[in-house]
């Protein structure tokens, strides 16, 4: 059983530049989430899905960002016309339904650097 | 809107000592769910342990347990016998009985010395 992946792992672009991440869930996870890192902090939740549907997202996800998962398995995560704000690490976690504490597990995270 | 304060930026102990790593949360629900998540350095998030609020037991995992209080809306994490691969942040977290997204606090960077 493997665990959440993402990638890439590290991504160094301009500012301007467009992104994209993606997440694989742990197999049977329903639920997908995606949140953002800075540095010394805790993660904030940007927005998550249920099956292929999004059914919340942060104030913090601003219209430079979209996140998709069209067939319920991966996401990805794309940030358009980047900003040095936007460098952080971006972590995906999922989980699965059923579970009475639904609770959530972890990918690497892809740590995003704005030049 | 839910808050969690870890009001300890950092700790460090000796190996084999024992620490405990404090959290608050606000809230004005009755019931959710409260973790304690390890992050080692440059590896990713893992769970310790989750503590469901309408248990009164508090949760134990081995070295890790929890003092939860309720009332004072207070979720620690003790450490025993602490090695030196429990080096890590460390962020408490909450979520809520009908909501998906985890809030997190600042964490506390805890250090195991030799």
């Amino acid at each position: 059983d493997t665990g959440v992946s993402q990638d890439p792992r590290h991504k160094i672009t301009k500012r301007g530049q467009n992104v994209t991440f993606r997440c694989d869930p742990i197999s049977e996870h329903n639920r997908l989430y995606w949140y953002r890192q800075t540095l010394g902090q805790g993660p904030e939740f940007l927005t998550y899905f249920q099956n292929e549907a999004q059914l919340e997202k942060s104030r913090l996800l601003s219209d430079r960002f979209s996140a998709e998962r069209p067939k319920g398995s991966f996401s990805t995560l794309e940030i358009q016309r980047t900003e040095q704000g936007d460098s952080a690490m971006y972590l995906c976690a999922s989980s699965r339904l059923t579970s009475l504490t639904d609770t959530q597990y972890f990918g690497p995270g892809t740590r995003l650097t704005v030049l | 809107a839910q808050t969690v304060t870890q009001s300890q930026p950092e700790m460090s102990v000796q190996e084999a000592e024992t620490v405990t790593l404090s959290c608050t949360y606000d809230t004005s629900e009755n019931n959710y769910y409260l973790f304690w998540y390890k992050q080692p350095p440059s590896r990713q998030m893992i769970l310790v342990i989750r503590q469901e609020a309408y248990k009164q037991q508090n949760a134990t995992e081995n070295r890790f347990s929890v003092n939860f209080q309720k009332a004072a809306k207070s979720f620690s994490l003790k450490i025993s016998d602490s090695q030196l691969g429990d080096t890590a942040m460390y962020f408490c977290a909450f979520r809520g009985q009908g909501a998906q997204k985890l809030v997190f606090g600042q964490g506390t960077r805890l250090t195991i010395n030799p």
